[in-house]
């Protein structure tokens, strides 16, 4: 099983500063098959990047995944007031599917 | 607009049984591989379960082989999960999740059942 950690566990940032989010696999994720997803208070889960760089539709280009093999990275890199959530990791190349444990990026 | 919405959650004694349904609208149900996916209080997500598009290819995690069993209707546009023997650590929040296919990712989601298992 993947086993996927994701820091920091929370980002306190402003309103127009860079997010940089980690998520570290324990071993090689298949093909680059690395999701990001948003979670905001009442609402479900949103897709935000899939293959590890690819925006999911009408994601803003503000949200930049990059990374291979153990290391990926979500980049937003101008924090709107919306931006404010909980960001989860995920890896959909190998059984079972896993996720990391979230980051809360926080005001 | 997409929408996943899941039902049955609630409060059940320990070994007894629950089960989950989840009503899809919006999208094109039929090409869709549907998925139970957890959170525990405190706790990370955790996949649970998966089923294929034509209900020929079935998974489930370790923790609840043997004693949960997902189903589809396609015609009713909605998955289930049949929960049997529960513990108190199956208490989470059990979320519906839909993908093309086996290199996809979750593209929907719905917004989840809290289930409750305690004596």
């Amino acid at each position: 099983e993947s086993v996927l950690t994701q820091s920091p566990g929370t980002l306190s940032l402003s309103p127009g500063e860079r997010a940089t989010l980690s998520c570290r696999a324990s071993q090689s994720v298949t093909s680059r098959y690395l999701a990001w997803y948003q979670r905001k208070p009442g609402q479900a889960l949103r897709l935000l990047i899939y293959g590890a760089s690819s925006r999911a539709t009408g994601i803003p280009d503000r949200f930049i995944g990059s990374g291979s093999g153990t290391d990926f990275t979500l980049t937003i890199s101008r924090l709107e007031p919306e931006d404010f959530a909980v960001y989860y990791c995920q890896q959909y190349g190998s059984s079972p599917l896993t996720f990391g444990g979230g980051t809360k990026v926080e005001i | 607009e997409v929408h996943l919405v899941e039902s049955g959650g609630g409060l059940v004694q320990p070994g007894r049984s629950l089960r989950l349904s989840c009503a899809a609208s919006g999208f094109t149900f039929d090409d869709y591989a549907m998925h139970w996916v957890r959170q525990a209080p405190g706790k990370g997500l955790e996949w649970v379960s998966g089923i294929s598009r034509d209900s020929r290819t079935i998974a489930y995690s370790d923790s609840v082989k043997g004693r949960f069993t997902i189903s589809r209707d396609n015609a009713k546009k909605s998955q289930y999960l049949q929960m049997d023997s529960l513990r108190v650590e199956d208490t989470a929040f059990y979320y519906c999740a839909g993908r093309r296919g086996g290199d996809n990712p979750f593209d929907y989601w719905g917004q989840g059942t809290l289930v409750t298992v305690s004596s």
